[in-house]
């Protein structure tokens, strides 16, 4: 899997966007970026993932450049609730079962405050 | 969504005692499991891949005969912690995956372990 770097702390202000950086600058080309979160104490909680288009779901969108070297999660209106730490993976999507296992960064602290 | 639960949700052993937890699929049959150990302010290490009816692959590092596990049906998988230490002491969290692409799976809530 390549190697992710995120920050290790960003703040926000409730309903304003969270934009969180990841840079993955050794991505290769049947990687995957991910991005899951955690909230203190629970277990991980996938958000969103892609190749190299953008997405969008419910929960977030992901913007990817356009040499996949790095990627953006956005939450459009932050709320408390989103605090937790939020993490970038990048691995493998390929089937088989021993492919596609997460390997979990330190990932970053997002605090949304009042 | 579909639903993976963890039994117990926190447990206190005494040191050389061993301690089971299992991880189940709800709503979905689970043909691989993962394990995963976390310490206070770290991240999720993975320690091992279960798939139904065979014998567990553990991640470098991770002693087998000390962290047992068993993955007996598609849905239902235990991870045994023998001998219990207080270094033992973790949030040990497991994931089941319903396909064979790595965002297919769901996360259990966690099991945090105390070894006095």
């Amino acid at each position: 899997d390549a190697k992710t770097t995120q920050p290790t702390s960003m703040d926000c202000a409730e309903g304003r966007a969270a934009n969180l950086p990841c840079n993955h600058s050794t991505i290769s080309g049947n990687e995957y970026v991910y991005w899951y979160r955690q909230i203190h104490s629970q277990g991980p909680q996938y958000i969103i993932h892609g190749l190299k288009n953008n997405e969008t779901n419910e929960m977030a969108s992901l913007i990817i450049t356009e040499d996949r070297k790095s990627s953006t999660l956005i939450l459009p209106h932050a709320t408390l609730r989103d605090t937790a730490v939020y993490y970038c993976i990048a691995t493998n999507n390929a089937g088989g079962t021993s492919y596609g296992k997460l390997t979990f960064g330190q990932g970053t602290i997002l605090t949304v405050h009042p | 969504g579909a639903v993976v639960s963890q039994h117990p949700s926190w447990v206190i052993c005494k040191s050389g005692t061993s301690v089971k937890i299992e991880c189940r699929s709800l709503d979905f049959q689970a043909t691989t499991m993962f394990w995963y150990r976390q310490f206070p302010k770290q991240s999720l290490m993975l320690m091992a891949t279960s798939n139904e009816g065979s014998k567990a692959t553990y991640e470098q590092g991770v002693e087998k005969d000390k962290f047992l596990i068993n993955h007996a049906s598609l849905t239902l998988s235990t991870l045994t912690v023998t001998s219990a230490h207080p270094e033992d002491s973790s949030f040990y969290i497991c994931s089941a995956r319903y396909g064979n692409l790595a965002y297919e799976q769901y996360f259990g809530p966690g099991t945090r372990l105390t070894v006095t």
